[in-house]
């Protein structure tokens, strides 16, 4: 495996559903990130975690839930979710360098999530 | 005033032309600028970055920074049909502790055979 790798590639779940989205890296990379693209608006960052630490939350509904437990990994949990959540969930991750600087983002190929 | 703005388009240029994308930020602290461009059901793939003022050419594709205006733009040359895609600009933001990384929202590029 190389890369960003991200399960599952597509799901569909009912607004009382509890599902996870799962994303791996074997970059080396420090950080990893949780952004929503939804049609016709620019990524949004949901979470960002710099060595397993929760470092952002922009502020997004507690129905989204991460965890990282290790550098490599980190998860979306969803509960109770709203159509308006149908989006593309990236996963992505970088080595943060000097000064915090974010560094180049690899995303996998993302989680097609459809809420109905 | 948008973080990050980009003409949506579609951008059409015939194959073998120059196309010209255009990118405005809004954050004067900002230290790092990149280009991802993104094929219609893909991932964003990241193609170029660049941290000081001035050009930066890498194959076909040329990055252009002006930290003054607050202007960044990607000019691809001999435009080919598999260049057709969204391409995303991106800037390292201030935020407490470091940077983030903050997207327009892309601008479609159409290179016509």
């Amino acid at each position: 495996e190389t890369g960003v790798t991200q399960t599952p590639r597509h799901l569909v779940m009912g607004m009382t559903n509890k599902k996870s989205l799962k994303c791996e890296q074997h970059l080396g990379h420090n950080a990893m990130y949780w952004y929503k693209q939804s049609a016709k608006k620019p990524l949004e960052l949901m979470f960002v975690y710099s060595l397993e630490e929760r470092v952002e939350n922009n502020s997004v509904p507690s129905r989204f839930s991460p965890e990282c437990p290790n550098s490599s990994h980190l998860f979306l949990h969803l509960h109770t979710l709203q159509p308006e959540d149908s989006a593309l969930y990236l996963c992505a991750s970088s080595q943060v360098k000097n000064r915090g600087l974010t560094g180049e983002l690899f995303f996998g190929e993302g989680s097609r999530l459809t809420v109905l | 005033q948008k973080e990050v703005e980009q003409n949506s388009g579609p951008l059409s240029v015939p194959e073998g032309a120059i196309a010209s994308l255009n990118c405005t930020y809004s954050d004067r602290g900002s230290q790092s600028f990149f280009w991802y461009r993104q094929y219609s059901g893909k991932s964003p793939e990241l193609i170029m970055f660049i941290y000081s003022n001035g050009d930066k050419e890498d194959g076909r594709f040329t990055a252009q920074l002006n930290k003054a205006s607050q202007y960044v733009s990607l000019l691809i040359r001999d435009s080919q049909p598999s260049d057709s895609a969204t391409y995303l600009c991106a800037v390292n933001k201030r935020r407490t502790g470091g940077f983030k990384t903050i997207f327009g929202a892309g601008t479609r590029l159409f290179v016509k055979a």
